[in-house]
């Protein structure tokens, strides 16, 4: 149980398109869910918590205009990310929780996207 | 400042070393602390995690974690190390009253055969 699918896994796109990522709890409920990026050979680093039916809350220089998110139903959040650049380019993770006490977060497998 | 402080960046061992990766946390109260390994290209599994109970947890594939309190750790350990566990691995706690994680800045392992 609890697994985390992310879609696409890998995306190349011309700068200044935007892009969607999606990111789906397969067997649970997840009322709350984080976006990650990752650099290479890096940790993660938090970019926003997402909660079902609510307005996600962006990490200090985290610009919501340009990454946003949405987490409409509880099995499935979307970051999109608009006018792509170049420097967006990174991979991006997701994590689901689930509403019980002491939850640990559930890792999706991670989406590349590369901007040309 | 809160945070999560993992002391080795760069670890090389040889196959059968003895490994110990240190964790150090800055939170206090009731912590859940974790630990998550990064294969290369893959994405992130948990190796082992502590809520409460016995400080000495068991995870996966021959990992074990010891949370002491006293000294805010929660050092990762294998006995014998293998080729394959060549890796990220990434020391996170939860800290009271929050559903996010804080991340350590992870360390690399290399296990030359």
């Amino acid at each position: 149980g609890a697994v985390v699918s992310q879609h696409p896994s890998w995306v190349i796109c011309k700068s200044g398109t935007s892009v969607k990522i999606e990111c789906r709890s397969l067997d649970f409920q997840a009322t709350t869910m984080f976006w990650y990026r990752q650099f290479p050979k890096q940790s993660l680093m938090l970019m926003a918590t997402s909660n079902e039916g609510s307005k996600a809350t962006y990490e200090q220089g985290v610009e919501k205009d340009k990454f946003l998110i949405n987490h409409a139903s509880l099995t499935l959040s979307t970051l999109t990310v608009t006018s792509a650049h170049p420097e967006d380019s990174s991979f991006y993770i997701c994590s689901a929780m689930g509403l019980a006490a002491y939850n640990e977060q559930f890792f999706g497998p991670g989406t590349r996207l590369t901007v040309l | 400042a809160q945070s999560v402080s993992q002391h080795n960046h760069h670890v090389i061992l040889s196959e059968a070393a003895s490994l110990e990766l240190g964790c150090n946390y800055s939170y206090g109260g009731t912590v859940n602390l974790f630990w998550y390994v990064q294969y290369p290209g893959q994405h992130l599994q948990l190796l082992l995690k502590y809520f409460s109970g016995d400080p000495l947890v068991k995870g996966i594939k021959g990992f074990e974690a010891e949370f002491i309190k006293s000294k805010f750790s929660f050092n990762l350990r294998k006995p014998s190390v293998q080729w394959s566990d060549t890796a990220e691995y990434f020391c996170a706690v939860k800290p009271p009253l929050n559903r996010k994680l804080i991340w350590g800045l992870g360390t690399s392992l290399a296990v030359n055969p």
